[in-house]
């Protein structure tokens, strides 16, 4: 079974701290990926990564900076945490389809999450 | 602007009667379309899929329809079942810029199966 794991479950930060969310994924999946969950908003997409060291901006990346120094592990910064950045944060892993392991396209498979609270 | 849109945010049904959740997408370089399921305090899980080359596909109680020519897509569940009650997301595959692949989701329809 896949396994994405994420560091904490629930964080409470204050407001300027420096916030670090890890996630680690046992499957050997190029793709990772950081999206946040907010009521009415569903999933969004921050950052992602397709292999070490490369990433692309998502859909809402501003305020947000990842950091992909190993396959199975990426890190999502909060450099100067703000209350709006209270959320869900969601961490998932995936083949690259087409190649040995994943087939044509690939699902992403999601850890648990983490309940970020900045005061 | 959303790509997909799920526009009911929620939805009851009784037990043992069908669940019929819609979602509708205007890009028609889609061609791929997900479905996860997603519990409180728990990380999304997948469902069920589509390709865009199939009408419709099927996995136990859970059927997906495709409907290229509307953009539309379904998820029916029969029969209904109390643990069914979850949120539920439908995502369709996209190419970014880059050339990675990436998941663009609807926002969640919200489905409540009462005993």
């Amino acid at each position: 079974d896949v396994k994405v794991t994420q560091s904490s479950r629930y964080l409470v930060k204050r407001t300027g701290e420096k916030v670090f969310l890890e996630c680690v994924q046992d499957m050997d999946h190029e793709n990772m990926f950081w999206y946040r969950q907010d009521p009415g908003l569903g999933l969004r997409l921050i950052y992602f990564s397709y292999d070490v060291k490369m990433k692309e901006k998502g859909d809402i990346p501003e305020g947000y900076s990842v950091s992909r120094e190993k396959k199975e592990r990426f890190s999502l910064i909060l450099e100067s945490a703000s209350t709006n950045q209270t959320s869900m944060y969601l961490c998932a892993s995936s083949f690259i389809p087409g190649l040995a392991g994943g087939g044509i396209y690939n699902e992403q498979f999601f850890g648990p999450g983490t309940r970020l609270t900045v005061l | 602007d959303q790509q997909v849109k799920q526009n009911s945010p929620s939805l009851s049904v009784q037990e043992g009667r069908i669940s019929i959740l819609n979602c509708d997408y205007t890009n028609s370089m889609f061609d791929y379309f997900l479905w996860y399921k997603k519990y409180p305090a728990e990380g999304p899980t997948f469902l069920i899929s589509i390709s865009s080359i199939k009408d419709k596909n099927e996995d136990g109680r859970f059927t997906v329809f495709l409907n290229k020519s509307a953009k539309h897509l379904s998820l029916h569940i029969v029969p209904s079942q109390p643990g069914d009650s979850a949120v539920y997301f439908c995502a369709a595959s996209a190419i970014t810029e880059g050339g990675s692949e990436k998941l663009v989701f609807g926002k969640g329809t919200k489905l409540t199966v009462n005993p």
